[in-house]
């Protein structure tokens, strides 16, 4: 069974600084998609950003990146010069693309921006 | 494009009372999940479909929880009776396997309060 491990309940960061959320994650698959989703104060989920497992590039989206260790099973969210919209919860997310398509949450990370 | 359209926003019921939740997905989007999110806590499955049948209920309380999916577009959750316990912010999303993104699209929720 796949499980999503995230061990920072809550951080926080200065604005403009920069922060890294840690995620780990186990499976058995060799093919599914790793997800950071964002979730703001009373607002909807959205996506941060994506990495398909078989690319070994590193995903970036603006300000957000990502460090993905396969081997590892690490899939940490780095947060270049924080704004005080980042402020939200977290989460990282498991998919395998075959099978049972289950979609793996972890617990969230809490992270606060400070200005 | 409408996002995912949840309703009600906030429901408040007495325990043993029915409730009901209603989702209408993304134009297009064929899979639709239905998910439970406790306070500082991920979401986590209850039903996933795809078009109108349920492929994975796995986790899903059938002694008291329902979900139906008719003609494959919105659906409806029901509780019942409801439960201290299931006081939550229930959550739904939808996707398109045609874009193999695995991405998800999220409602704004519903949340329950049983007292």
């Amino acid at each position: 069974a796949q499980t999503v491990t995230q061990s920072q309940p809550e951080m926080s960061v200065q604005e403009a600084e920069t922060v890294t959320l840690s995620c780990t994650y186990d499976t058995s698959e060799n093919n599914y998609y790793l997800f950071w989703y964002k979730q703001p104060p009373s607002r909807q989920m959205i996506l941060v950003i994506r990495q398909e497992a078989y690319k070994q590039q590193n995903a970036t989206e603006n300000r957000f990146s990502v460090n993905f260790q396969k081997a590892a099973k690490s899939f940490s969210l780095k947060i270049s010069d924080s704004q005080l919209g980042d402020t939200a919860m977290y989460f990282c997310a498991f998919s395998a693309t075959s099978g049972t398509y289950k979609y793996i949450f972890g617990t969230g990370t809490r992270l606060k921006v400070l200005a | 494009e409408a996002g995912v359209v949840q309703s009600p926003r906030y429901k408040i019921i007495e325990k043993k009372q029915p409730v009901a939740f209603w989702c209408n997905p993304i134009s297009g989007h064929n899979t639709l999940y239905w998910y439970r999110q406790n306070l500082g806590q991920g979401p986590e499955l209850l039903i996933r479909y795809e078009n109108e049948e349920a492929v994975d209920d796995s986790q899903l309380p059938k002694d008291r929880f329902s979900a139906e999916r008719l003609k494959g577009v919105d659906s409806t959750l029901k509780i019942q009776p409801a439960e201290l316990g299931d006081s939550a912010v229930y959550l739904c999303a939808s996707s398109s396997n045609r874009d193999f993104t695995y991405e998800q699209y999220f409602g704004p929720g519903t949340r329950l309060t049983v007292t």
